[in-house]
């Protein structure tokens, strides 16, 4: 089945720097590439998606790149604010139905 | 329109006890899948539903189960609790217009005694 990596799992940046979180699949079959933010006690948040037919794409301060030749997907997040700290979760899913297979997240905290 | 709706949102049994955790999605789609969350697992995907038919299953003992109602309401159950099974039980629900997008409920939290 899909095996999912997700890197770093720790990530603390100074606010208005960037953050890059990163993400590596097994099965070549994905084709869909979601990014999830979970803040503390609430629910997982899409924020950006990516499927395979597609290189890159932004969405004002966030953008996801999609590598298929080495299966690896990335999430930037530019001029961070604390509002984006949280925990973010990458996921793949393909081969039909809507399963998605989740890397362990990565919890971003913007430090003033 | 309204978001995915789960009740109860937490819950507190014993070992041995079995418990139903529902799920309404967004009006319009047809899709439900279900996750578990724990912090040394992860999210990990129960199963998932489709026009009341379940379409695809991960890797959790049959002690997990669950249906889909004609309204795309769904239900999980979990038969036989066991201390591990304690998490947070997470659906999501999917559109059918765009396949994959999945927007999920808020959660019910199991603790289990």
């Amino acid at each position: 089945g899909e095996n999912v990596e997700q890197h770093p799992s720790t990530l603390s940046v100074q606010e208005g720097d960037s953050a890059v979180i990163k993400c590596t699949y097994s099965d070549s079959a994905s084709n869909y590439f979601p990014w999830y933010k979970q803040e503390l006690g609430k629910r997982p948040q899409l924020i950006i998606d990516i499927r395979s037919n597609v290189g890159e794409k932004k969405d004002q301060r966030i953008a996801v790149t999609l590598n298929k030749t080495a299966k690896h997907f990335s999430l930037h997040i530019t001029e961070t604010q604390p509002e984006d700290s949280a925990v973010y979760f990458c996921a793949a899913s393909g081969g039909g139905g809507n399963k998605l297979t989740f890397g362990t997240g990565t919890q971003l905290k913007v430090e003033l | 329109k309204a978001g995915v709706t789960q009740t109860p949102r937490y819950l507190i049994k014993t070992r041995g006890q079995q418990v139903t955790l529902s799920c309404s999605p967004i009006s319009g789609h047809r899709s439900v899948s279900w996750y578990q969350q724990t912090p040394g697992q992860g999210l990990q995907f129960l199963f998932e539903y489709f026009s009341e038919t379940q379409r695809n299953k991960g890797n959790f003992p049959g002690r997990f189960s669950g249906r889909q109602f004609s309204n795309s309401r769904s239900e999980m159950n979990v038969s036989t609790l066991e201390l591990g099974d304690s998490a947070l039980y997470l659906c999501a629900s999917t559109s059918s217009r765009v396949f994959n997008e999945q927007f999920f409920g808020p959660g019910t939290r199991l603790t289990v005694l």
